[in-house]
């Protein structure tokens, strides 16, 4: 699986958009991007995943470049909930083995 | 609806004992997989089994660990003569199907003394 670089950490006002990026320059064409988020001493959660095309969910948008090389995590509205590590991972479809980076940790702050 | 059930939670054993840890899945999952997350080494991969077979042991770090699942449902990994650097927080998670949407438990935290 492709390898990501995300920056080690990002700083958010709550209440503002947070936009987390990803390179993933060798992803291949059938990998997908997943996002997954820990909060401290909780299990990881999923966040949302593509492979071309924007999706969007009830928790976030999840914006692919046209060559995919790279992706940017939108949490539209930051709450101090949403401090947490976030991972960047790619995968291949029905892929079994969730490889975790270092991820960047997100402080929101009032 | 349930989550992802692990027990226990937290468990403290001494070096050289055997330690059991338990994993409930979401019901209908097909898919399970143990992680573990120490503090030098992030979140690493140990294994995955769909249905009662696993084939995918590649994260396994020694024949001290071994891990089995039964009925398609409850998971039990363990670790035999544990040492020091066993010592991490050992995270279930399953899926529908094999997949990368993954639903992760909570996590048993052991200390090996």
């Amino acid at each position: 699986d492709a390898k990501t670089t995300q920056p080690p950490s990002m700083d958010c006002a709550e209440g503002r958009a947070a936009n987390l990026p990803c390179n993933h320059s060798t992803i291949s064409g059938n990998e997908y991007v997943y996002w997954y988020r820990q909060i401290h001493s909780q299990g990881p959660q999923y966040i949302i995943h593509g492979l071309k095309n924007n999706e969007t969910n009830e928790m976030a948008s999840l914006i692919i470049t046209e060559d995919r090389k790279s992706s940017t995590l939108i949490l539209p509205h930051a709450t101090l909930r949403d401090t947490a590590v976030y991972y960047c991972i790619v995968l291949m479809e029905y892929g079994n083995k969730l490889v975790f980076g270092a991820g960047t940790i997100l402080r929101v702050k009032s | 609806g349930a989550g992802v059930s692990q027990s226990p939670s937290n468990k403290v054993t001494e070096k050289g004992k055997d330690v059991e840890l338990r994993c409930d899945p979401i019901s209908g999952h097909t898919a399970l997989y143990w992680y573990r997350q120490s503090l030098g080494q992030g979140l690493e991969f140990l294994i995955y089994f769909q249905g009662n077979s696993a084939p995918d042991k590649s994260g396994l770090p020694s024949d001290r660990f071994s891990a089995e699942r039964t009925g398609g449902s409850v998971s039990t990994l363990t670790i035999q003569r544990t040492q020091q650097e066993d010592s991490a927080v050992y995270l279930c998670a399953s899926s529908l199907i094999q997949s990368g949407e993954q639903f992760f438990g909570p996590g048993t935290r052991l200390t090996v003394l």
